[in-house]
C-alpha cells in the first residue's frame, strides 16, 4: 500500500510569505506527527494529532506556525510571515494508534527554502 | 527536559568491521527507545525499538541495541558492517505509554560510511 506522502517535495519562498505544506498519512492511521529537520540535526517534534485534534502542539516554535487536520486524515502545516530561519525539511509521520507501541512511518519530507 | 546525545557525528569503517554507535538520553521516567535509519535518498525508517522486557533488542539487518537503564544508554551495534549499511542513524526517545507524552526526541544523528 501507499506510504506517507508529502507535497510539495520542494518549496522556495521569499521572506514574509505564507506557505502551506501538506501531508497524506497512511490510510487508516489515526495518529499524525509533524517534525522539522534542520541541516545537521535530527528531526525536531512540532505537533501531534490524534484524529482531528492536536493532542500536543508544544513543539511549535511560535504563533506563526499552525497545523490542521480537519477530517482526521490529511494534515496541513501552515507557516505565516516566513523567516530565513524556517528553512528546513519538514517531515510528517503517521502511526496506526496513539500508543507508544506503534511505529511511526515517515514521509519523504518537504524541503522549504526561505530566501 | 528530554534530550538525546549521540556521541559520534561521523563514523568511517571498512566492510566487516564491528560497529557501535553511542546514544545517551536524559529523561527521568519510563521511556521507549528507538533507532531510526535513513539510507541515501530514502525516508527515515525504524531499525529497532525498546519498550520493556529484555534490554537487548534485535532489529532488522543484523542490528541490535542494548538498553542500560543505569547509564541512560541505548547503544546500537552490529558485528560486521556491509557497504549497504552506509546511512545516517538516529537515536530517539519517547515517554512511555501511560505517561501522557507523545513527543519523540531525536539525537543529531551519526553518519556512517562503510568503505567497500
Amino acid at each position: 500500500g501507499a506510504g506517507v506522502s508529502q507535497t510539495p517535495s520542494n518549496k522556495v519562498t521569499e521572506k514574509g510569505k505564507y506557505v502551506e505544506l501538506r501531508c497524506d498519512p497512511i490510510s487508516g492511521h489515526t495518529a499524525l506527527y509533524w517534525y522539522r529537520q534542520s541541516l545537521g540535526q535530527g528531526p525536531e517534534f512540532l505537533i501531534y494529532f490524534q484524529g482531528t485534534g492536536a493532542a500536543d502542539d508544544s513543539g511549535l516554535p511560535n504563533d506563526r506556525f499552525f497545523a490542521v487536520r480537519p477530517e482526521g486524515s490529511v494534515s496541513t502545516l501552515k507557516i505565516q510571515r516566513t523567516e530565513r530561519g524556517d528553512s528546513a525539511v519538514y517531515l510528517c509521520a503517521s502511526s496506526s494508534d496513539r500508543g507508544s507501541y506503534n511505529e511511526q512511518f515517515f514521509g519523504p519530507g518537504t524541503r522549504l527554502t526561505v530566501l | 527536559a528530554q534530550s538525546v546525545s549521540q556521541h559520534n557525528h561521523h563514523v568511517i569503517l571498512s566492510e566487516a568491521a564491528s560497529l557501535e554507535l553511542g546514544c545517551n538520553y536524559s529523561y527521568g521516567g519510563t521511556v521507549n527507545l528507538f533507532w531510526y535509519v535513513q539510507y541515501p535518498g530514502q525516508h527515515l525508517q525504524l531499525l529497532l525499538k525498546y519498550f520493556s522486557g529484555d534490554p537487548l533488542v534485535k532489529g532488522i539487518k543484523g542490528f541490535e541495541a542494548e538498553f542500560i537503564k543505569s547509564k541512560f544508554s541505548f547503544n546500537l551495534r552490529k558485528p560486521s558492517v556491509q557497504w549497504s549499511d552506509t546511512a545516517e542513524y538516529f537515536c530517539a526517545v519517547r515517554p512511555g505509554e501511560g505517561t501522557g507524552g507523545f513527543k519523540t526526541i531525536f539525537g543529531a544523528g551519526t553518519r556512517l560510511f562503510v568503505k567497500a
